[in-house]
């Protein structure tokens, strides 16, 4: 019954790898999205797609690139890591249009920046 | 610009009582939806209830309800007889037609249970 599978669950990296956060979805959505989730700030919006090939910046997208080739995969890029990105990043998907579309959201990746 | 407000850091609930977790939320929207997620400690977000801005009826889930006060701007969440499953983080999120599909989220609120 998995939906959305972000493809690591914990994460250590130094300081300026590249690093790559997976995130597949087997529901059919067309929107996606990365969140970012640190203790006092609840979740912020990094990036969001609602097409293939297609991306839009949420409020905080500084560090972070993304990219969408395939309908349900959905990949985070933070290109050269710091120590400030160590956090729990969630990704989640959703049917387009408002109303009750829910977000389903994956177990979360916990990276931690060294 | 939307902003969801929750003010209440931690609360703490004895098991069997009801208890109500705030929501403000602050939108130009005329159409937007309301949402609840429970986030237990294994991190993966629950979706719990989602009330629509033009819903006259408040919506109910099993145990959940959703306090939805349009003038005031508030969407409580209230749960009845409290167990101790329900030990976690609980967030109110919005979704309004002028921001597409985004959701905003507010900063939650950690919900303990005590026997």
């Amino acid at each position: 019954d998995v939906k959305v599978t972000q493809s690591s669950r914990y994460l250590v990296k130094r300081t300026g790898e590249k690093v790559f956060l997976e995130c597949v979805q087997d529901m059919d959505h067309e929107n996606m999205f990365w969140y970012r989730q640190d203790p006092g700030l609840g979740l912020r919006l990094i990036y969001f797609s609602y097409d293939v090939k297609m991306k839009e910046k949420g409020d905080i997208p500084e560090g972070y690139s993304v990219s969408r080739e395939k309908k349900e995969r959905f990949s985070l890029i933070l290109e050269s890591a710091s120590t400030n990105q160590t956090s729990m990043y969630l990704c989640a998907s959703s049917l387009p249009g408002t109303g009750a579309n829910v977000l389903t959201f994956g177990a979360g990746s916990r990276l931690t920046v060294l | 610009a939307q902003k969801i407000t929750q003010t209440q850091p931690g609360m703490f609930v004895q098991e069997k009582e009801a208890v109500t977790l705030d929501c403000t939320y602050d939108t130009s929207d005329q159409s937007y939806g309301l949402f609840w997620y429970k986030q237990p400690s294994s991190g993966e977000m629950i979706f719990l209830i989602y009330q629509g801005s033009y819903d006259e009826q408040n919506a109910t889930e099993g145990r959940y309800s959703l306090n939805f006060q349009k003038a005031r701007k508030s969407a409580n969440l209230v749960i009845s007889a409290s167990q101790l499953g329900d030990s976690a983080m609980y967030f109110c999120a919005m979704r309004g037609t002028n921001t597409g599909n985004q959701f905003y989220f507010g900063t939650g609120t950690s919900l303990t249970v005590i026997p």
